[in-house]
């Protein structure tokens, strides 16, 4: 699997996009991009993935660059409920290996009033 | 949406005691997982199953097994309970497939107390 980089903290305004960026340089051409957050006490939440084309949802935007190096995890309108540890996976997995995702350190995104 | 429940939120048990800890999903995914989180030490994978009555073993799976009889039930059970066990312990499961696979939906954890 691809190593992932990201800031371990970053802060928002509420009411503010927040971008949270994350570094995958050594991606290979079937890994998706995943990514995930965790609010404290809680399991972690599924938020969105993407092979090589921008991917939005509900939750968020995401944004691969063309030679997939980089990702980066768009809240459109940040609220207080969006401080949580963000990780961001890359992964290709098959059914004998599923689930071993490296949750890392992630960055932790503070939104503040 | 995917609901993931696992039985309880807080256990405590007794060193040695046998322990059990229940996780059932709602939308009908094949692959299910155990997964335990400590400080520090991120999530790290106990046991994993892509298919009823089939497991895989994760990154860490000695002192616990893993029963599924059914395929919404994904069981995790501690033998004999330890100190060293004492953690959060985390139920998910995901539909089999290479886009979802890593497509994971969490439950709310149990924190689990060995005395």
């Amino acid at each position: 699997d691809a190593k992932t980089t990201q800031p371990p903290s970053m802060d928002c305004a509420e009411g503010r996009a927040a971008n949270l960026p994350c570094n995958h340089s050594t991606i290979s051409g079937n890994e998706y991009v995943y990514w995930y957050r965790q609010i404290h006490s809680q399991g972690p939440q599924y938020i969105i993935h993407g092979l090589k084309n921008n991917e939005t949802n509900e939750m968020a935007s995401l944004i691969i660059t063309e030679d997939r190096k980089s990702s980066t995890l768009i809240l459109p309108h940040a609220t207080l409920r969006d401080t949580a540890v963000y990780y961001c996976i890359v992964r290709v997995a098959m059914v004998t290996n599923a689930g071993k995702s490296t949750f890392g350190d992630g960055t932790t995104l503070t939104v503040k009033p | 949406d995917v609901k993931v429940t696992q039985s309880s939120r807080y256990l405590v048990k007794r060193t040695g005691e046998k322990v059990f800890l229940e996780c059932v999903q709602d939308m009908d995914h094949e692959n299910m997982f155990w997964y335990r989180q400590d400080p520090g030490l991120g999530l790290r994978l106990i046991y994993f199953s892509y298919d009823v009555k089939m497991k895989e073993k994760g990154d860490i799976p000695e002192g616990y097994s893993v029963s599924r009889e059914k395929k919404e039930r994904f069981s995790l059970i501690l033998e004999s309970a330890s100190t060293n066990q004492t953690s959060m312990y985390l139920c998910a499961s995901s539909l089999a497939g290479p886009a979802t696979n890593e497509k994971l939906f969490f439950g709310s954890g149990t924190q689990l107390s060995v005395l």
